[in-house]
């Protein structure tokens, strides 16, 4: 069946833009995850939703950073007057019940912002 | 929180050579320890996990152990093929909740054939 799916797949932006990313999970997952993955790192943990409320939001860098779930199924994460330093691939990621699950990865983004 | 760290953080073998890569974890109360291949522009894809019920799991060529007692679980590759070239991850979770997961820095290896 269909995976995570992440678009755009790669987004140059300029310093102090706005962006949004989306997020379609594995269908009937009800748990989505965002990380961020910086250049030779690990994927770092931003956000959790179980349906449509944020479970964990204790990853977000800063008030710039905002993820919304309205329906339980897609997300989007928005960010606010971006920053060079926000430059990195945003992996999505979704598990069928919940937290106790297997966490199954998107194929990512990558912000680029000038 | 959780801090994991895993070594090495790169890793060349031969072609049916086996390969080991070990992380170590802060939180005793972490259950559940994944391990993940991330291929060049694709996103982490899981290979097998291991929660605190069993030492040992294995899946064909591959196998994780775990030592809760020290606080390390370790990933083993056999009869490595070149395909098997990626880098590694493992991870695990802050206490019982597995919503957020903590990764290791991450081990390149390489499979030369």
């Amino acid at each position: 069946g269909a995976g995570v799916s992440q678009t755009p797949s790669n987004k140059v932006t300029e310093k102090g833009k706005y962006v949004e990313l989306r997020c379609d999970p594995i269908s009937g997952h009800t748990a989505l995850y965002w990380y961020r993955q910086s250049l030779g790192q690990g994927p770092e943990f931003l956000i959790y939703f179980q349906g449509t409320g944020a479970a964990d939001d204790s990853g977000l860098p800063n008030d710039r950073f905002f993820a919304v779930r309205p329906e339980g199924s897609v997300s989007t994460l928005k960010i606010q007057r971006t920053e060079r330093g926000d430059s990195a691939v945003y992996l999505c990621a979704s598990s069928l019940r919940g937290a106790s699950d297997t966490q199954y990865f998107g194929p990512g983004t990558r912000l680029t912002v000038l | 929180g959780e801090n994991v760290e895993q070594h090495p953080s790169t890793l060349s073998v031969q072609e049916g050579d086996s390969a080991v890569i070990k992380c170590t974890y802060s939180d005793s109360a972490s259950n559940y320890f994944p391990w993940y291949k991330q291929e060049l522009g694709k996103g982490p894809q899981l290979i097998i996990d291991i929660r605190s019920n069993v030492g040992e799991k294995k899946d064909q060529r591959i196998a994780v152990t775990l030592n809760k007692t020290a606080k390390h679980f370790s990933l083993h590759i056999t009869e490595t093929q070149p395909e098997d070239s990626a880098v590694y991850f493992c991870a695990a979770p802050g206490g019982t909740s597995y919503g957020k997961l903590t990764f290791g820095q991450g081990t390149i290896l390489t499979v030369h054939p």
